[in-house]
């Protein structure tokens, strides 16, 4: 089965740590974005990778890292210097060569800071 | 400027009647895809129909319909014959050509459906 697996589901951060969420696809999508989600409200970018070993920062990019070594694999570091973490972050992949292709979701990761 | 907007935030509707979810965009290319998602409460997000720039005709996917009107720049999700099951924030989004085909959200709308 083609998919985007986003892991954990759940995720309990304290202050001053670091994070790593994982998203793997296995769609052979160009493609991949991390984006946040806060109650209520839409989906902000935080990060865009076209290629492997090449990314770009979107509007909320500060606080985290990203990393592309691999097609199939971007996983999103949400460090320490992200002063309001606690969001739904959901990772996506797309064909990238074309404005008429949907991009398909992982089932995101919901992280709480205590 | 926002290139998404959605203008309702919550909407309700009667179980089997039609509801429209209103979507504006904003863009100057000519090559543009629209989009929506389905959001229930569990967090995924469920694509439900695609209308492109070049296309004459509305699209339809079961209950789901676009209403396309380019003069205008709006891109409206229509759902016919409302289910429980379609109570879950909406989200219109559009992909442009020229800036690297990159996703544009809009805030979403809360639809709820009542029995």
């Amino acid at each position: 089965d083609g998919g985007i697996t986003q892991s954990p589901k759940y995720l309990f951060r304290k202050e001053g740590q670091n994070v790593t969420l994982s998203c793997e696809q296995n769609l052979n999508h160009d493609a991949m974005y991390w984006y946040r989600q806060d109650p209520g409200q839409g989906l902000r970018l935080i990060y865009y990778s076209q290629i492997v070993n090449d990314f770009q920062k979107g509007d909320i990019a500060e606080g985290y890292s990203v990393s592309r070594e691999k097609k199939e694999s971007f996983p999103l570091t949400v460090t320490s210097a992200q002063k309001n973490p606690t969001a739904f972050y959901l990772c996506a992949s797309s064909i990238l060569t074309s404005s008429n292709t949907e991009a398909f979701f992982g089932q995101g990761t919901r992280l709480t800071v205590v | 400027a926002q290139k998404i907007t959605q203008t309702q935030p919550g909407m309700f509707v009667q179980e089997k009647e039609a509801v429209t979810l209103d979507c504006t965009y904003d863009t100057s290319d000519q090559s543009y895809g629209l989009f929506w998602y389905k959001q229930p409460s569990s967090g995924e997000m469920i694509f439900l129909i695609y209308q492109g720039s070049y296309d004459e005709q509305n699209a339809t996917e079961g209950r789901y319909s676009l209403n396309f009107q380019k003069a205008r720049k709006s891109a409206n999700l229509v759902i016919s014959a409302s289910q429980l099951g379609d109570s879950a924030m909406y989200f219109c989004a559009m992909r442009e050509s020229n800036t690297g085909n990159q996703f544009y959200f809009g805030t979403g709308t809360s639809l709820t459906v009542i029995p």
